[in-house]
């Protein structure tokens, strides 16, 4: 069976340093993979998507970078934090040849402050 | 492109009530239609899927139908317990969205809450 991975499961860091959210994914091969933020009584806003390594979509211009260096992996990045940031960020992943369904990982929670 | 919009919440419901929840979409190609639960604090999970016209998806109670005519993929229960209180997420899948990434489309989500 597969299973999605998201960590660290809480973070808090103060405005201008540095973020590293990382996505694993297990018992699949060369899935797609995505990035969403979750605001405070918001719905869902997907940030990055990406069909396989090193292959990065953005949907949303905005202070985040994504990376995918091994099939199975993806990172979420800033070099500076803002207090905008702050949220509830959900990693997905979809079954290629696909399904159309997208699993989701618990999420990692972050507040800047 | 490519909308939902669900019914707004918050809704409060006493448990074995019947629970609707509204969902409408707009979409260009056929797409598929989703319920997602979100529990406090937790990740999204799938409730329920259908893919074509008529379908109907069933899941721990729920259930939705694909009304093309309509364009709507109400979810509906018969009798809500206290543990089906969540966040309660409609989204669609669009085929011709192009090439293989399939991008979901959400609402905005309503909180149920179900009291004993």
């Amino acid at each position: 069976s597969q299973t999605i991975h998201q960590w660290p499961a809480t973070l808090v860091q103060p405005v201008g340093s540095p973020l590293s959210l990382e996505c694993t994914v297990e018992g699949t091969s060369n899935p797609n993979l995505y990035w969403y933020r979750q605001a405070a009584g918001r719905g869902l806003q997907l940030l990055f998507y990406s069909v396989g390594i090193g292959q990065i979509s953005s949907e949303v211009p905005q202070n985040l970078s994504a990376s995918r260096p091994q099939d199975r992996q993806f990172i979420l990045s800033s070099k500076k934090l803002l207090l905008s940031d702050s949220g509830f960020y959900l990693c997905a992943w979809m079954r290629i040849p696909s399904t159309d369904t997208q699993y989701f990982g618990p999420g990692t929670r972050l507040t800047v402050l | 492109g490519d909308s939902v919009t669900q019914m707004e919440g918050p809704v409060t419901l006493s448990e074995e009530a019947c629970l609707t929840i509204n969902c409408t979409y707009t979409a260009t190609g056929y797409p598929s239609l989703f319920w997602y639960v979100q529990y406090p604090g937790e990740g999204l999970q799938l409730l329920l899927k259908a893919t074509k016209a008529d379908d109907k998806g069933s899941n721990k109670g729920f259930e939705a139908t694909y009304r093309k005519e309509t364009t709507s993929f109400h979810l509906e229960k018969g009798s809500v317990q206290v543990s089906d209180s969540a966040v309660y997420f409609c989204a669609l899948s669009d085929r011709n969205s192009g090439g293989s990434n399939y991008k979901l489309t959400f609402g905005k989500g309503t909180l149920l809450t179900v009291n004993p």
